[in-house]
């Protein structure tokens, strides 16, 4: 299983809005409404940002949407803050019954 | 509150094996998966598979069949991940992380625990 394609690196300055892409097959992304998004801050654990596409935890800032079309999420942050700065993955539950992530994304707030 | 308390760092030689283990609290164990998802330094996340504490049943990634192993312990809502025959590439940061089931995300995740591979 591999990776999903997700941009290296996405910036903007605060108050901007930025997406970042995730690209997989029709046999993750593109087969089932269960992609989910994680922010990781250096030397943390990641955090539930995003679930089943565009769902948001309780707690999780409505700055913070997803969507999906075809074999693409995205993951759009609006309203930049530089609290957001960190690095992005996206994850997919794959026709395998398991589960794959991202490549990741660094945001960097300029 | 919820909380995953990891094993302490681990430094093995090449060849070795290891054992992390995760202890779940503030919730019934017995109700949500376990991942593990490891992440070597400056690499992303990888995920290496899931186990169903009610039943210990497994699902691992290709990647890392035949040499990885999950189990757990309800009596001490426990859970642990083996793997073995270790190489410098296992050095990463090992996570757990639970999914309720049903779902098909990981809501809580512990803080990680290192394994250094080295001679």
């Amino acid at each position: 299983q591999s990776a999903l394609t997700q941009p290296a690196s996405v910036s903007g300055s605060p108050g901007q809005s930025i997406t970042i892409s995730c690209t997989g097959t029709s046999s993750d992304v593109g087969g089932y409404k269960f992609v989910s998004w994680y922010q990781q801050h250096p030397g943390k654990a990641p955090k539930l940002m995003i679930y089943d596409v565009s769902d948001r935890p309780s707690g999780v800032s409505n700055r913070f949407s997803g969507s999906k079309s075809g074999n693409t999420a995205s993951l759009t942050i609006s309203g930049l803050q530089a609290e957001d700065e960190a690095d992005y993955y996206c994850s997919s539950y794959t026709s395998s019954s398991t589960y794959v992530f991202g490549t990741g994304t660094k945001v960097t707030v300029l | 509150q919820v909380q995953l308390v990891q094993s302490g760092a681990e430094v093995k030689k090449p060849g070795a094996s290891v054992k992390v283990s995760c202890k779940a609290s503030g919730y019934t164990f017995t109700t949500y998966y376990m991942h593990w998802v490891r992440q070597a330094p400056g690499q992303g996340l990888e995920w290496m598979g899931i186990i169903n504490p009610s039943d210990s049943s497994t699902r691992y990634a290709q990647k890392f069949q035949g040499r990885v192993t999950m189990t757990r312990d309800t009596s001490t809502s426990t859970v642990y991940m083996e793997l073995s025959s270790l190489r410098s590439e296992d050095t990463a940061v090992y996570y757990c992380a639970r999914e309720e089931f049903s779902n098909t995300y990981m809501d809580v995740w512990g803080k990680g625990t290192t394994v250094t591979v080295s001679s």
